[in-house]
């Protein structure tokens, strides 16, 4: 399995800024999501990030309103840019097991837009 | 296009009581389906999946579903529930093309003491 660990684990922003979500995996992955959790809801599925390529992203997602980085193996980053109180959520990461077929997930970030 | 339903938003059992959260499924081809779980501010909590085999598998915590290849289902059971149980529960499958998964809509489960 893999570990992850996600940076802020909340934070509460203004209208029209932007926030930086980090993600940190104790082990290499190629393969990493980012997932979009609104308030009660399921799991919508922004982007899939692998190491020396664009992000690819899900209809309804754009690279200029949630930018990507994945500088190496065990690092990605999502910002979310011109936050409206609508980018209200949980933003969590993922990454794929590989051989074992999951998915290990990090805690999740909180995002309040006011 | 693949795709995952669970018909329940919210199941209540009393603890002791067996509990069954429903998924379905459809997929082109084999699937592979998994169950999560969800505990307030928390992530995602993987409990078990079926990629090929025995049609019952078993996971963690005391959750095991039957995967049932002629009804498209993977019904998450436990046969006796506590109060801790009561979290967000997701059903999903793989893509194996893409390897992304597809979640469905989740189910509350309430366990009443």
């Amino acid at each position: 399995s893999a570990v992850i660990s996600q940076k802020p684990s909340r934070d509460i922003c203004q209208r029209g800024t932007s926030l930086t979500i980090q993600c940190q995996v104790d082990s290499q992955v190629t393969m990493m999501f980012w997932y979009r959790q609104q308030p009660g809801q399921s799991l919508t599925l922004i982007a899939t990030a692998n190491q020396g390529s664009e992000a690819t992203y899900e209809s309804g997602f754009v690279i200029d309103k949630f930018p990507i980085s994945r500088p190496n193996l065990t690092f990605s980053t999502l910002t979310v840019s011109n936050m409206s109180p609508e980018d209200s959520s949980i933003y969590l990461c993922s990454v794929d097991g590989g051989s074992s077929y999951e998915q290990y997930f990090g805690p999740g970030t909180r995002l309040t837009v006011t | 296009a693949q795709s995952v339903a669970q018909p329940e938003d919210q199941v209540n059992v009393a603890e002791g009581n067996p509990l069954t959260v429903k998924c379905t499924y459809s997929v082109s081809g084999n699937p592979y389906l998994f169950w999560y779980v969800q505990y307030p501010n928390r992530g995602l909590q993987f409990l078990l999946k079926y990629i090929t085999g025995d049609n019952l598998v078993k996971g963690s915590y005391g959750f095991e579903a039957e995967f049932n290849k002629s009804q498209t289902s993977f019904h998450l059971k436990k046969p006796s529930a506590l109060v801790s149980d009561s979290a967000l529960y997701f059903c999903a499958v793989r893509d194996s093309g893409t390897y992304k998964y597809i979640f469905g809509t989740g189910t509350r489960l309430k366990v009443l003491a």
